[in-house]
């Protein structure tokens, strides 16, 4: 069936460096898509989103990136901290713009920052 | 404000029992799902509720697990002759019904032996 997927299950980097998390989703109607972060112990905690009809989409240090022609997102994280170490979930949401639907989640990239 | 918050934090049961967990969503908030995290998996959805009733059970394994929300605010998920395989994270978020943000809980970690 389809899913959402990441390339990278794990990824470790020095503090201040740039840290890049790959997902690749393979349902062309996703509607919405969510990069999750996830602390051992702890539920998921939402960190940026981005919809459809965009491309790229800025926070704070974060940055994610959607290519929907090869159905492909990305999470940017700017001068890594080591509180940035966790597991990052990206997760696609199929349902109507503006309503609350169940989100489909990919398997995780365990981030490491050392430092 | 509070965040959402489920109990018990971590249940340890024998295969064949029966148990409840216990979600408490943020005040206000309409939608209210289920999800289920093994092991090094990302979270899998059970069932979404929008107010009291549940508007999608698609993602309930079995009819040994049932859902309730009877008065649209805390939800019980209720498994009944509990197996090995049952042993997961069960996580609950909950959110408005305007935005798709969902806010989760810390999960409860059940332990089937």
């Amino acid at each position: 069936g389809e899913s959402v997927g990441l390339h990278l299950p794990t990824l470790s980097v020095q503090e201040g460096d740039n840290s890049i998390i790959n997902c690749a989703y393979s349902n062309s109607a996703s509607d919405y898509f969510i990069w999750y972060k996830q602390e051992s112990g702890k539920g998921p905690q939402f960190i940026i989103d981005i919809r459809s009809n965009m491309d790229k989409r800025q926070g704070q240090r974060v940055t994610v990136l959607l290519n929907k022609t090869v159905k492909h997102l990305s999470l940017q994280i700017a001068a890594t901290q080591p509180g940035d170490s966790a597991v990052y979930f990206c997760a696609e949401n199929l349902g109507v713009v503006g309503s609350n639907y169940k989100l489909t989640f990919g398997k995780g990239t365990l981030l490491t920052v050392n430092p | 404000g509070a965040g959402v918050s489920q109990t018990p934090s971590n249940k340890v049961t024998e295969k064949g029992k029966y148990v409840e967990l216990r979600c408490d969503p943020i005040s206000g908030h309409t939608a209210l799902y289920w999800y289920r995290q093994s092991l090094g998996q990302g979270p899998e959805f059970l069932i979404y509720f929008q107010g009291t009733g549940a508007a999608d059970d698609s993602g309930l394994p079995n009819d040994r697990f049932f859902a309730v929300r009877p008065e649209g605010s805390v939800s019980t998920l209720k498994i009944q002759r509990t197996e090995r395989g049952d042993s997961a994270v069960y996580l609950c978020a909950s959110g408005t019904s305007s935005y798709n943000e969902q806010f989760f809980g810390p999960g409860t970690r059940l332990t089937v032996l």
